[in-house]
């Protein structure tokens, strides 16, 4: 089993509409978490950082849910420019900033 | 606009060939790392270094080596290139405190052996 699961997508949707990605993680010494976006045969970008509140970016709201091991990412309004890939990453304990990701989930925006 | 390099972008060359994939960053970070990512799947970490002379092998097994002689530097040896090692060879960088601290890629290079 992937330490960081994440459905492969693609989700297909329309300019406007709100896409919601979810992943799991099965590390508990997992401390801090992120979504990275990757576009097409380029590098990995950090979009955003989750904490345990929960946070928003504009159009971007993630959510944590520690005891279920669950992070979500909720892109309203969408945009053509949001297709991409979206990681999921996960920090786990210990000295050297060690990431995990998830094999990302694909978002195609279509006029 | 993240300041971290890579050389070559793209790298096709034979089996048996010694490469070296060049990796650079002007931010100062003592952490970097180096990842290999087939095309869907997730990054897998092959190398890290804390800094200077420090460097430690990733989670996945490589053939590769490397080696941290100046800060801004950390360069990756392949003795001798087998098709198996074709995959897309990411860098990154990150300051050394904090659990949110974030981690900055270069471009990658794109390795096929033939």
């Amino acid at each position: 089993r992937k330490e960081v699961e994440q459905d492969p997508g693609p989700f297909n949707v329309p300019e406007g509409a709100t896409v919601a990605f979810n992943c799991t993680y099965s590390n508990s010494a997992s401390q801090s978490f992120f979504w990275y976006r990757q576009d097409c045969r380029k590098e990995p970008k950090l979009l955003m950082s989750v904490y345990s509140s929960g946070n928003e970016d504009g159009r971007f709201t993630a959510q944590l849910n520690r005891a279920s091991q669950y992070i979500s990412l909720l892109i309203r309004d969408s945009k053509l420019s949001d297709s991409a890939t979206y990681l999921c990453v996960v920090r786990v304990s210990g000295g050297y900033n060690k990431l995990i990701f998830g094999a990302g989930t694909r978002l195609a925006v279509h006029p | 606009e993240a300041d971290i390099y890579q050389t070559p972008r793209y790298l096709v060359i034979g089996t048996g060939k010694k490469i070296t994939l060049e990796c650079s960053q002007t931010m100062g970070h003592d952490k970097m790392y180096w990842y290999q990512q087939d095309p869907g799947m997730e990054l897998h970490l092959i190398h890290y270094s804390y800094g200077v002379n420090s460097t430690e092998k990733g989670d996945l097994s490589s053939e590769s080596t490397v080696s941290r002689i100046r800060t801004e530097h950390f360069p990756l040896t392949l003795e001798s290139a087998r098709p198996s090692h074709t995959s897309q060879y990411l860098c990154a960088s990150s300051e050394y405190q904090g659990s949110y601290n974030e981690q900055f890629f270069g471009p990658g290079t794109r390795l096929t052996v033939l």
